[in-house]
């Protein structure tokens, strides 16, 4: 299993591009996390998805973010426009089913600079 | 909300010898999971142990065991006979099991960063 794959693993951009984050889970994993790591705020989740359906997404910063899951395969994390302060590593994770006692497999991340 | 809080933001031991790595939380709830995840310079973030609250043993992997004392809210990690590539960052989560929208989060603490002398 090649684990979770995010891309980029480095983004650079200036301030008010719009910036794609890509995930793709474990095939069969059904749950889906984005987490957003800064030196100031520690990990801090943004959003889960259950079978495709956002769960909670209270966790976006701001109206600027949105993150779709189209299918079982695929999910995107969306900044537009991008600020300097959404500078930081992005992770996708994914778990099997919905028992609290699967265990959450990281990606490697996306380190986001943004200028 | 549960909070999980590590007091140590950095730590430091020899190889060879033994560290442990602290651990609260703030929670209502009697069931739910902690984990203590390892986060190497490479970033990736890597599983090291995890504990069912329902259950008072502590749990064990290897080198690695946790000090679970539920009511106390305190969940600690020792590293036993360190090794060099033990230095990486630690976080210790917590995992609801109650219904809604708080079903499976994992809440992770602010990290502690070990470092590990030869």
């Amino acid at each position: 299993d090649a684990g979770v794959i995010q891309s980029p693993r480095h983004e650079v951009t200036e301030m008010g591009q719009e910036v794609t984050l890509r995930c793709k889970p474990i095939s069969g994993h059904n749950s889906l996390f984005w987490y957003r790591q800064t030196m100031m705020r520690g990990l801090e989740l943004l959003i889960y998805f259950n079978n495709n359906v956002p769960i909670d997404d209270s966790g976006m910063p701001e109206d600027r973010f949105s993150a779709k899951m189209p299918n079982a395969s695929f999910s995107t994390l969306k900044i537009q426009p991008s600020e300097p302060r959404d500078s930081a590593v992005y992770f996708c994770a994914s778990k099997p089913g919905f028992s609290g006692a699967n265990v959450l497999t990281f990606g490697a991340g996306s380190r986001l600079t943004v200028l | 909300a549960q909070t999980v809080t590590q007091s140590q933001p950095e730590m430091s031991v020899q190889e060879a010898e033994t560290v442990t790595l602290s651990c609260t939380y703030d929670t209502s709830e009697s069931d739910y999971y902690l984990f203590w995840y390892k986060q190497p310079p490479s970033r990736q973030m890597i599983l090291v142990i995890r504990q069912e609250a329902y259950k008072q043993q502590n749990a064990t992997e290897n080198r690695f065991s946790v000090n679970f004392q539920k009511a106390a809210k305190s969940f600690s990690l020792k590293i036993s006979d360190s090794q060099l590539g033990d230095a990486a960052m630690y976080f210790c989560a917590y995992r609801s099991l109650t219904g809604g929208t708080s079903y499976g989060k994992l809440t992770f603490g602010q990290g502690t960063i070990l470092t590990v002398h030869p």
